[in-house]
Parts: C-alpha cells; structure tokens; sequence
C-alpha cells in the first residue's frame, strides 16, 4: 500500500533553516508528480511547491516561499525532500508530502510539525 | 493570487443532503481547473474524495459527488452520516499555481 513518511520537523529559530524529508513506499515513486503542502496551526491548508517526476524538469513554490524553500527528489531512494532556509515565525505548520500536483493529489503523509521561534 | 472561496461552515441533519461549494475570484469555475476535494477530521491528515471535478478516488464512498454548479466547483453529499462531520477543502488549478479554498467546517447536528 501506499505510504508516505515525513520527518526532519522540528523548532527552530527565526532565520535559520531546516531539511524535511519524505520517504515514499508501496508505488512506483518516480512515475509521480510529488507535492508539500502546509497547515498552520488552526488554519487552513496551503500548497507550498511541487516537483514533476524529475527533479530538473517542472517545479512549483508557493509566492510566500519562493527564494527560502527547495524542493528535490531522488527517484533513487524514493524520497522527496524541502530544504527550507531564513524560517519565518509565519513558516510554522505541519508540513504534509504528497502524492501528485498535476491535476490531482490523491495519498498524504501524516505529516510533520515545524515550529519557527526564539 | 486568485482567492478560492468555500462557505466558512454549514450544518446538516443525519441521513440529509449537503452541498458545499468553492468559487475563483477570478471568474466561474470550470472543468480546467481541474477542482479537487478533501476532507480532514481533527488530528488527522487530509484524505483525498474527489478529483478533475466529479472521479472518485477508489476509497470515496458512493454518498460524496462533485460537480460544477452555478459557475463554482460544489461537493455534494447525500444521506449524510455522523462521520462525515470534518472540514472541507477544495482545491483549484490556476496554470502553474494551486490554491486552496479556506475549508467548510461541516456540522452533523
């Protein structure tokens, strides 16, 4: 079945930066457009990036982390990743991989918690 | 950045029918921009329903339809069960960009 396992959350200070990771199961991983999506706390759901099946191909951010945040994949290892730099208070969420981002997104991870604070 | 829009909560009885929509500021919502719904309880992750307006995902109970209605992507659900109470989000695809609505928190009351 298909899984898919964030980690690499954590508090972290204002400013500085943070690695997440996806390790992705259960389908063939490079067939797939893969996404992160975030939900601050309370709030509703934002899309962050997207990446198409290749990493050197499409990719997508968000306005609110364009510049900060990269996304990259290694079809190798089945992993997405987002390498989040100059963490904002406003950055704080639970962040979510998932499955597409061309026309739809169907499997989520459980996600994991971000926490920008001094 | 176009502001997708969903009613902020609505309440329906047990075994009734319910339909939440999701307008573009943009203009009327159509099939391109592919609309997208999911539905989240409290603690838990979002689970996907509905896909490209109206295809089912494999797991999506028969009661959940989407459509397009009066110029905005709707989810409808029929014979509402206790565990259909969640929030509701949509989702719609602007070219490169993706945006959520702002999620229906749907009451079984």
């Amino acid at each position: 079945q298909v899984q898919l396992v964030e980690s690499g959350g954590g508090l972290v200070k204002p400013g500085g930066s943070l690695r997440l990771s996806c390790a992705a199961s259960g389908f063939t991983f490079s067939d797939y457009y893969m996404s992160w999506i975030r939900q601050a706390p309370g709030k509703g759901l934002e899309w962050v990036a997207y990446v198409s099946t290749t990493t050197d191909s499409i990719i997508y951010y968000a306005d609110s982390v364009k510049g900060r945040f990269t996304i990259s994949r290694d079809n190798a290892k089945n992993s997405l990743y987002l390498q989040m730099n100059s963490l904002r208070a406003e950055d704080t969420a639970v962040y979510y991989c998932a499955r597409g981002g061309l026309r739809w997104v169907d499997f989520w991870g459980q996600g994991t918690l971000v926490t920008v604070s001094s | 950045q176009p502001v997708v829009t969903q009613e902020p909560s609505l309440t329906v009885s047990p075994g009734g029918t319910v339909t939440l929509t999701c307008a573009s500021s943009i203009g009327a919502v159509t099939s391109g921009y592919f609309s997208n719904w999911f539905q989240q309880k409290p603690g838990q992750a979002p689970r996907a329903l509905i896909y490209t307006t109206s295809n089912k995902h494999s797991w999506t109970p028969a009661r959940f339809s989407g459509s397009l209605l009066g110029g905005k992507a709707a989810l409808t659900l029929s014979g509402v069960q206790p565990e259909d109470e969640a929030d509701y989000y949509c989702l719609l695809y602007y070219g490169g960009t993706r945006v959520f609505g702002g999620g229906t928190k749907l009451t079984v009351l």
